[in-house]
């Protein structure tokens, strides 16, 4: 699987968009970008995942440049509810389901 | 819907014992994967089973093992545990390949 790397730590404002970058040059043409949280001491969630298109959902969006070289998470009003650890992964081809966690970002939200 | 539960939620153990843990899956889901995370190590894939067949492996010693059932709940079992061990494990299920996994709450595992 393609290596990612993320800021280890990002503050935001509360209301404000949080854009999390996510860099992954060694991505292969058919891995998959995917975007999971955890709150403290609790499971990981699914946000969102794509391959080459931009995608939206009613969490967030993801932005994946043209040459998928690396992506941004967006939350587009961030309230404190979403302070967490945020994991960018790319999902190889033969992987099953199995998920390869690096650092993540922690994002901060603050009032 | 109900989600992926896993049991025990605490559990505390001593050194050299043994320890089984329990996943359901979300109902319909067949793959079911498990995670251990410590602080230091962060969130480390230990093994996929799908449709009773383990399918991915992490790199972890032959003392920690699983199986899957024909209705997709999923054990682990740890052997000869030792203070290293003590740490979060999660379990997650997906329905197919590619698709979202979901989390259970973990189960907190300590070693003394």
């Amino acid at each position: 699987d393609a290596k990612t790397t993320q800021p280890p730590s990002m503050d935001c404002a509360e209301g404000r968009a949080a854009n999390l970058p996510c860099n992954h040059s060694t991505i292969s043409g058919n891995e998959y970008v995917y975007w999971y949280r955890q709150i403290h001491s609790q499971g990981p969630q699914y946000i969102i995942h794509g391959l080459k298109n931009n995608e939206t959902n009613e969490m967030a969006s993801l932005i994946i440049t043209e040459d998928r070289k690396s992506s941004t998470l967006i939350l587009p009003h961030a309230t404190l509810r979403d302070t967490a650890v945020y994991y960018c992964i790319v999902r190889g081809y033969n992987a099953g389901n199995m998920l390869t966690f690096g650092g993540g970002t922690r994002l901060m939200v603050k009032p | 819907k109900a989600g992926v539960t896993q049991t025990p939620r605490y559990l505390i153990k001593t050194r050299g014992q043994q320890v089984t843990l329990s996943c359901s899956p979300i109902s319909g889901h067949r793959s079911v994967s498990w995670y251990q995370q410590t602080p230091g190590q962060g969130l480390q894939f230990l093994f996929e089973y799908f449709s009773e067949t383990q399918r991915n492996k992490g790199n972890f010693p032959g003392r920690f093992s699983g199986r899957q059932f024909s209705n997709s709940r999923s054990e682990m079992n740890v052997s000869t545990l030792e203070l290293g061990d003590s740490a979060l494990y999660l379990c997650a299920s997906s329905s197919s390949d590619y698709t979202e996994a979901f989390f259970g709450q973990g189960t907190r595992l300590t070693v003394v």
